[in-house]
């Protein structure tokens, strides 16, 4: 069974970057796509960019300028980093899998969320 | 960006009623659309991908319909942990966008 564990600071100061880790277990990271969403409190889901099995990143426009995501085979881990965070920033942050079924992209797996807030 | 949106946005039923919840895109994509399932401080749940093709372990009482611009999500007989909130997503084009979420509460 696939699990995602995401880890990171929950408090951030307004312009700093703010940086998760993602840890799978129970199976190879390098046979999927990984992605991350958010979800402001209280508010709906948006996601925010993935990385495929070679590597290749794509990132929601809004955001493409301040997002960075990487993966780390060795240790079966992926990561984001968001700069110049700013209040907007707060949210829950979810690393999760991506899969393609019925010739169709789905998020199948996700990690439990982590809220990250952004204040002084 | 694809726009979904969903309604109701919020709606009250009892355990053993039809609840059927609609996903219109801003645009056409084709069957690209899944649902999601999720609770209180859970992470979501895929119910349905590429429109009507039921998750493995779903329940067979969630059933999803569409095609194009216009999707639905049917809840046959309401059972008590199927109250939450449900998600449409866009798997058509990047930047992937959900809708904005229908509540299902206890009337």
């Amino acid at each position: 069974q696939v699990q995602l564990q995401e880890s990171g600071p929950g408090l951030v100061k307004p312009s700093e970057t703010l940086s998760l880790t993602c840890t799978v277990s129970g199976g190879s990271i390098s046979s999927y796509s990984w992605s991350w969403i958010r979800q402001p409190p209280g508010k709906g889901l948006e996601w925010i960019g993935y990385i495929d099995n070679s590597g290749s990143t794509k990132y929601t426009p809004s955001l493409k300028s301040r997002v960075t995501i990487s993966v780390d085979t060795s240790k079966n881990q992926f990561s984001l980093k968001l700069s110049s965070v700013t209040a907007a920033d707060t949210a829950v942050y979810f690393c999760a899998r991506v899969s393609f079924w019925s010739g169709n992209y789905i998020i199948d797996y996700w990690g439990q969320g982590t809220l990250v807030t952004v204040s002084p | 960006d694809i726009q979904m949106t969903q309604s109701p946005s919020s709606l009250s039923a009892s355990v053993g009623d039809r609840v059927t919840i609609t996903c219109r895109a801003s645009q056409s994509i084709s069957s690209y659309l899944n649902w999601y399932q999720q609770k209180p401080g859970k992470a979501p749940k895929v119910l349905m991908s590429a429109a009507s093709s039921l998750q493995s372990g779903v329940p067979s009482r969630f059933s999803g319909s569409g095609s194009g611009t216009d999707f639905t999500l049917s809840i046959s007989s309401l059972q008590p942990e199927d109250f939450a909130t449900y998600f449409c997503q866009q798997s058509y084009s990047i930047p992937w966008t959900f809708g904005q979420g229908t509540k299902v509460e206890v009337k």
